[in-house]
């Protein structure tokens, strides 16, 4: 069965820090990859996603991740990160059969 | 446009108490789920579905019903409550494969 694994469970960093988040998946075929981002006390909304094409994608709020064949990797990047950022962290994974794997979350912490 | 709604937000059930958990979305989507949240866990697919009249399982089904008479309801029917059900529950759409799953704002559940 696929499975998507977050290797930081907790990070914390200070204002301007920059940020990198693991992402991998164990599924050998076309994927879809997904990152969440879940604000104190709020639904889950997307960050970015990646279907196919440019390997580096651009989300929203200056988040960027790469997805990498070989490594079976999703990181999620952000060069400099804010306090807004403080939130737990979501990387999913969509096969095609439309069920929508997710990893164990990662939360962030941004000290002022 | 209200997008996915759940009600309710907050709910404590003695164990052994039965309730449904409502789920409605006004995007016409055809995909909808079910997912329950527990801390360190991540998201676990509970049930899902592919449109009206459709329903599976999906990771951890156990001790939940669903049902999908329109395209815009997804209820989740708990039976019989017990403690291990105490989680955050959240109903997402999806308008069709390969495309961003919309949440709604998530029903925290409490069984005592």
């Amino acid at each position: 069965a696929q499975s998507v694994s977050q290797h930081n469970h907790h990070v914390i960093l200070s204002e301007a820090a920059s940020l990198e988040l693991g992402c991998n998946y164990s599924y050998g075929g076309t994927v879809n990859l997904f990152w969440y981002v879940q604000y104190p006390g709020q639904h889950l909304q997307l960050l970015l996603k990646y279907f196919s094409g440019d390997p580096l994608v651009k989300g929203i709020k200056g988040f960027e991740a790469e997805f990498i064949k070989s490594k079976f990797s999703f990181n999620l990047r952000k060069p400099s990160v804010q306090w807004s950022d403080t939130a737990e962290y979501f990387c999913a994974a969509d096969t095609g059969f439309q069920k929508l794997v997710f990893g164990t979350g990662t939360r962030l912490l941004v000290s002022p | 446009n209200a997008g996915v709604t759940q009600t309710p937000k907050f709910r404590i059930l003695k164990i052994g108490q039965s309730m449904t958990l409502q789920c409605t979305q006004d995007m016409n989507h055809n995909y909808m789920y079910w997912y329950r949240q527990d801390p360190g866990m991540g998201l676990k697919l509970i049930y899902y579905s592919v449109g009206a009249g459709i329903t599976d399982k999906g990771e951890v089904p156990n001790g939940y019903n669903v049902s999908r008479s329109t395209t815009e309801d997804f209820p989740l029917r708990l039976e019989l409550a017990a403690p291990s059900q105490t989680s955050v529950y959240f109903c997402a759409s999806t308008p069709q494969m390969n495309t961003e799953a919309f949440f709604g704002q998530g029903t925290r559940l409490t069984v005592v």
